[in-house]
């Protein structure tokens, strides 16, 4: 199975601040086909489910703020938050949905305000 | 509204069994592959199965294979996970998915989500 590793653990960052997170996988999410890396990213509050933000790496859900941003390619993709609210803390999550099989969650970021 | 609300989670004792339901509205359910995924409170999220949008393919995780069973009745709009021989650790909060099954693949509904509890 591919394995999904994000980093950091957690940051903490000041409001209006740019919060980045890392996520790495350990084989390509790249599907041939069609030349598009199958990478998400969500959004958990306590308390509620995940919220889709991104999805094939850098399309932005409808309804997500323009302050999320993603990008990268092949194993290592991008979060970025480009100035942090105080609506943003959270957990973030990254994903891969390349499947095959399985779609497997990074670990994790929680994102603080500073 | 489009929606998808979980229900049938409960505490059961090790070795027992546990049916969720999934109850979609507000989309035309037939049309879309849809998962399950689970979460340890304060721990991260797994994905546990998936079937697609006829019912006639069924993935499923290593962890819960050959014990889980996911299903669908279309014209129900409603999913299925029969758990069994359940053990402490499928202790989890149980989510159900949706795959926008337009080719991105997204997840882009969730569930609120049933706690499942397997304790004696």
């Amino acid at each position: 199975d591919i394995v999904m590793t994000q980093s950091p653990d957690s940051l903490a960052v000041s409001l209006g601040e740019r919060a980045t997170i890392n996520c790495k996988s350990s084989q390509s999410v790249l599907y041939n086909s069609n030349n598009k890396n199958y990478l998400a990213w969500f959004q958990q509050k306590p308390g509620q489910p995940p919220k889709l933000l991104i999805y094939l790496t850098s399309n932005r859900e409808s309804g997500v703020p323009d302050r999320f941003s993603g990008s990268g390619s092949g194993t290592d993709f991008t979060l970025t938050i480009s100035s942090l609210q105080a609506e943003d803390v959270a957990v973030y999550y990254c994903q891969q949905y390349l499947g095959t099989p399985g779609y497997t969650f990074g670990p994790g970021t929680k994102v603080d305000i500073k | 509204e489009v929606q998808l609300v979980e229900s049938g989670g409960g505490l059961v004792q090790p070795g027992g069994s546990l049916r969720l339901s999934c109850a979609a509205s507000g989309f035309t359910f037939s049309s879309h592959w849809i998962h399950w995924v689970r979460q340890v409170p304060g721990k991260g999220l797994v994905w546990v199965s998936q079937i697609s949008s006829d019912g006639s393919t069924t993935t499923y995780a290593d962890s819960v294979k050959g014990r889980f069973t996911i299903s669908r009745d279309n014209a129900k709009n409603t999913l299925y996970l029969q758990m069994s021989s359940l053990r402490a650790e499928d202790t989890a909060v149980y989510y159900c998915a949706r795959d926008r099954s337009d080719g991105t693949g997204a997840f882009d509904i969730w569930g609120q989500g049933t706690m499942v509890t397997v304790s004696s």
